[in-house]
């Protein structure tokens, strides 16, 4: 049963470019949830997705966008990328957008030069 | 914006001694409240999910506490182990998760 799984690992991209990070949830789960985590931060809710639409978001600017697949799978799209952005962008899967535990990906590093 | 709190931000302890650390949230509009433990280069993984004023929660060697009328948890760790090292991170659950800064423990041989 393979868990929740992120591609890339690391990327490296320069101010102004666009990244997009990709997501799998575990195997029965339909809700991804992305977060940024900055060091010395708890991890920082970005939005969720269910049933491919946006469900909850939090306080990221519109740069900041996502789809979910009707495989369940979600890309993070971040446009005109700031050195500020560079951060570990984790996701996490759960089944149906409750308070159940999360399982979450090994991240991506993202690091904006 | 809610604010959820963890206290102490580090801490160091010798194997063998027994721990605990606090996570501070809103005592409104609560509906859960989460533990994940995250060791060095893994990915997070949960060890409570804690809804009831008063719940405790145990595995093993860790438990847990939740008081929601003042909006505290603690969390516990009874004879600290070297394997017990990673950063702790609670999670509270209104509309939707707001995690804390996490407490990093260094569980020393």
């Amino acid at each position: 049963d393979a868990g929740v799984t992120q591609s890339p690992t690391h990327l490296i991209k320069t101010r102004g470019q666009q990244v997009t990070l990709r997501c799998s949830p575990k195997s029965g789960h339909d809700t991804v949830s992305w977060y940024q985590q900055a060091l010395g931060q708890g991890p920082q809710f970005i939005f969720q997705y269910y049933e491919e639409e946006e469900r909850q978001r939090g306080n990221f600017p519109d740069r900041f966008s996502g789809h979910q697949f009707p495989n369940y799978s979600s890309e993070l799209n971040v446009n005109a990328l700031l050195l500020g952005d560079s951060a570990l962008y984790l996701c996490a899967s759960s089944f149906i957008a409750t308070n159940e535990k999360l399982f979450f990906g090994s991240g991506t590093q993202l690091s904006v030069l | 914006i809610l604010n959820v709190e963890q206290s102490p931000q580090s801490l160091h302890v010798q194997e063998g001694d027994s721990t605990n650390f606090t996570c501070s949230f809103p005592s409104s509009n609560f509906y859960a409240l989460h533990w994940y433990r995250w060791e060095t280069a893994k990915s997070p993984e949960a060890l409570f999910v804690m809804t009831l004023n008063g719940d405790e929660k145990k595995k093993g060697r860790i438990s847990a506490t939740l008081n929601t009328k003042e909006g505290y948890s603690y969390l516990y760790i009874k004879g600290s182990q070297p394997e017990d090292s990673a950063t702790y991170l609670c999670a509270f659950y209104g509309q939707n998760f707001v995690f804390g800064p996490g407490t990093r423990l260094s569980v020393l041989p």
